[in-house]
This record gives C-alpha cells, structure tokens and sequence, in this order.
C-alpha cells in the first residue's frame, strides 16, 4: 500500500511553539505532500517534497523526507491558534491515486 | 485555485434509495477523484477520473459507480444506498499536470443513509 501513516495521532500545544508531525510509508515514492484540514472543510495542498529533495521550507512548515527511512517530517515553526486543524501526509508513486492516512489532529491553545 | 462546486452540501436519504453526488469543476482540469471520509478511516478514494469516459476504481469502490461525460462534471451514484455509505464525500482535482500532485478538494457532502 502507499499510504501514508502519521504519527502523533493528536498533538497538543501552546501557541507559539513548534509543532512536528510525521509520516511513514512502505513503498518507493516520487513525491511525498502535506495537507491541512480545518474541521468541516475539505483538505488543503500545503507543500509537496520530491524523492531527490531532502527538505523543503514555505512559510513556517518545513518539511523533510528521508527516503532511505521512508518517513518524513512536517514542522511548523511558532503555531498559532488558526494552524489548528488536522494534517495529512500522502506519499506518491506511480499509481497516478493519493492514498491519505487518518492524519495528525493539532490542537494549538492561546 | 480551481473552482469546485459540490452539490448536494448535505442529502439525508433512505436505506435502498439511488443516489448522485456531483462535482462541478470550472477549469477543465484533467484528473478527478472522489474520497470518503469516515472517523477512525482517514480519506478512502473511492473512483477517480483521467479524463472524459476515462475512469478507475479507487480502494472502496464497491457500492458505488461514477461517470464523466464532460470534464467539468464528475458525478458519483450510489445505486443503492447503505447505511454503511453515511459518510462526507470529498471530490477532488489535480492543479497538476500530474495526476498525484496538489490535489485540491471541494466543500464535501454530508450524506446520512438512514
């Protein structure tokens, strides 16, 4: 399978602080993404990390893949309130499909 | 951003009863998919699309069925609705050139089979 698996399951903060999620996955990959989703809402793109890269930066997250591990890191620098939401890794072959895991619920508190 | 319009945002039908979910895309992008999302299962794709009359199953494809006649629409049908199918419907496009890259999704249907 090409699902992603992410872990914390959930994650509590204070706002401010750093917050690092991450993924693993079983199978070999062209690109690993990141997506948020706000409660109610659909999933939103945040970054995608190709095979040959090992860390990419945008804005406050920073993600890196280590693709002899199979795992990848999301960390969002100084959280805010509104990086509340919950957080999905999906690493991508050739199938042409996204598989999603269950994802990383961040909660950030003021 | 692609527009995309998910109709209906919220449907409560009954056990039996045929069903047709259906997303609407403004761009003419190429590749669409449909996911479910159910707590303690993440996003399960359920068909997706590479084109016009070009479609595939996904990894919960049973149950349901999908067509694409023209790009901009991508409509799911339940034939016959379970109340294993309550769930939010995600459809989804590529921004990409790339059928794996930057998928963005659509508001979602909340869908209650009773």
């Amino acid at each position: 399978s090409q699902q992603g698996e992410e872990d914390p399951q959930a994650l509590s903060i204070q706002e401010g602080e750093n917050a690092t999620m991450n993924c693993s996955y079983k199978t070999s990959i062209n690109n690993l993404q990141w997506y948020r989703q706000n409660s109610g809402r659909g999933l939103v793109h945040l970054i995608l990390i190709r095979s040959n890269e090992r860390e990419k930066h945008s804005g406050r997250l920073r993600v890196t893949l280590d693709t002899s591990k199979k795992s990848s890191s999301l960390l969002i620098t100084a959280s805010r309130a509104a990086d509340t939401a919950s957080y999905f890794c999906a690493p991508s072959g050739n199938t042409g499909k996204l598989i999603f895991g269950q994802g990383t619920t961040l909660q950030v508190k003021p | 951003d692609a527009g995309i319009t998910q109709s209906p945002r919220h449907k409560v039908t009954e056990t039996g009863t045929p069903v047709t979910l259906r997303c609407h895309q403004t761009e003419n992008h190429r590749y669409m998919y449909w996911y479910r999302q159910d707590p303690g299962h993440g996003l399960r794709l359920i068909h997706y699309s590479y084109g016009v009359k070009d479609t595939d199953k996904g990894e919960v494809s049973d149950g349901y069925s999908v067509s694409r006649s023209k790009t901009e629409d991508f409509l799911l049908t339940l034939e016959s609705a379970t109340s294993s199918q309550t769930s939010v419907y995600f459809c989804a496009i590529s921004e990409s050139t790339d059928p794996n890259e930057k998928l963005f999704f659509g508001s979602g249907t909340q869908l209650s089979v009773l």
